[in-house]
C-alpha cells in the first residue's frame, strides 16, 4: 500500500531539538521530493521546505532557514526533518508529503506528527 | 498573514452548489496551477484539484476548479454533508521560491 508513515508524538522543552521521521512504503523512495508542512493547532497548513531524494539537497523557507534540517536514508526510504531550539509557538502536527518533481501537487500525506513544546 | 487569501467560512445546504474563493498574486496564481485540498477533522489533507483544473482518480465530479488571472475557486455541486471539512487553496510562488497556502475556508453543511 502506497503511504507514508511518520514517527510517533513528541513532547520536548523549549530551546530543545525534536526529529520527526516519514518512511515511505509502496512505491519507489527516489521519484518523489519528501516536503514538510506544519499545522499549529486551530491554524492553516504552513510549508516549511522540501528534501530531493535523490541528491539529498534540501530547500527551506525563508522562515525556516537557519533552524530546521531535512535529510533522507535512501537505504531505508525515510525522511528526517529535524527543527532546532524550540518554542513554544512550534506546537503544531508536522506533516511529511510527497511530490512528483520539485514543484507540483501534493499528492500523498503523512498522518501528521504532533510536536508538543509546553510553555 | 497568508499569501494566499480565502474567506474564512462558507455554508450551503444538502443539494446545494457553494464556491470558496481563492486570491492571490502575479507571483503566485497569476504564474503557477493552483491546487486545493480538503481537510476532514482530526485527519491529514486529501488532494482535490491539481494543475487548477484537474481531479485526482477517486474525487467525485461534484468537485471542480477553475482559475483566472490571479484567483481562483474550487466549486462543489450536489452537497453533501460528508463535505463539511476546511479547504486550502495552494500555489508555487517564483517570489518567495516555495509553495504557499490559503489560510483555509471551514465549509458547514446545514
Amino acid at each position: 500500500q502506497v503511504q507514508l508513515v511518520q514517527s510517533g508524538a513528541e513532547v520536548k522543552k523549549p530551546g530543545a531539538s525534536v526529529r520527526v521521521s516519514c518512511k515511505a512504503y509502496g512505491y519507489t523512495f527516489t521519484d518523489y521530493f519528501i516536503h514538510w508542512v506544519r499545522q499549529a493547532p486551530g491554524q492553516g497548513l504552513e510549508w516549511m521546505g522540501c528534501v530531493n531524494p535523490n541528491t539529498g539537497a534540501a530547500h527551506y523557507a525563508r522562515k525556516f532557514q537557519g533552524g530546521v534540517t531535512m535529510t533522507r536514508d535512501t537505504s531505508i526510504a525515510t525522511a528526517y526533518m529535524e527543527l532546532r531550539k524550540l518554542r513554544a509557538d512550534d506546537t503544531a502536527v508536522y506533516y511529511c508529503a510527497r511530490v512528483f518533481g520539485p514543484v507540483g501537487e501534493i499528492d500523498l500525506w503523512g498522518q501528521g506528527t504532533l510536536v508538543s513544546v509546553p510553555s | 498573514q497568508s499569501a494566499l487569501t480565502q474567506p474564512p467560512s462558507a455554508s450551503g445546504t444538502p443539494g446545494q452548489r457553494v464556491s470558496i474563493s481563492c486570491s492571490g498574486s502575479g507571483s503566485n496564481i497569476g504564474s503557477n496551477y493552483v491546487y486545493w485540498y480538503q481537510q476532514l477533522a482530526g485527519t491529514a489533507p486529501r488532494l482535490l484539484i491539481y494543475r487548477s483544473d484537474q481531479r485526482p482518480s477517486g474525487i467525485p465530479g461534484r468537485f471542480s476548479g477553475s482559475k483566472s488571472g490571479t484567483s481562483a475557486s474550487l466549486a462543489i455541486s450536489g452537497l453533501r454533508s460528508e463535505d463539511e471539512a476546511d479547504y486550502y487553496c495552494a500555489a508555487w510562488d517564483n517570489s518567495l521560491n516555495g509553495l504557499v497556502f490559503g489560510g483555509g475556508t471551514k465549509l458547514t453543511v446545514l
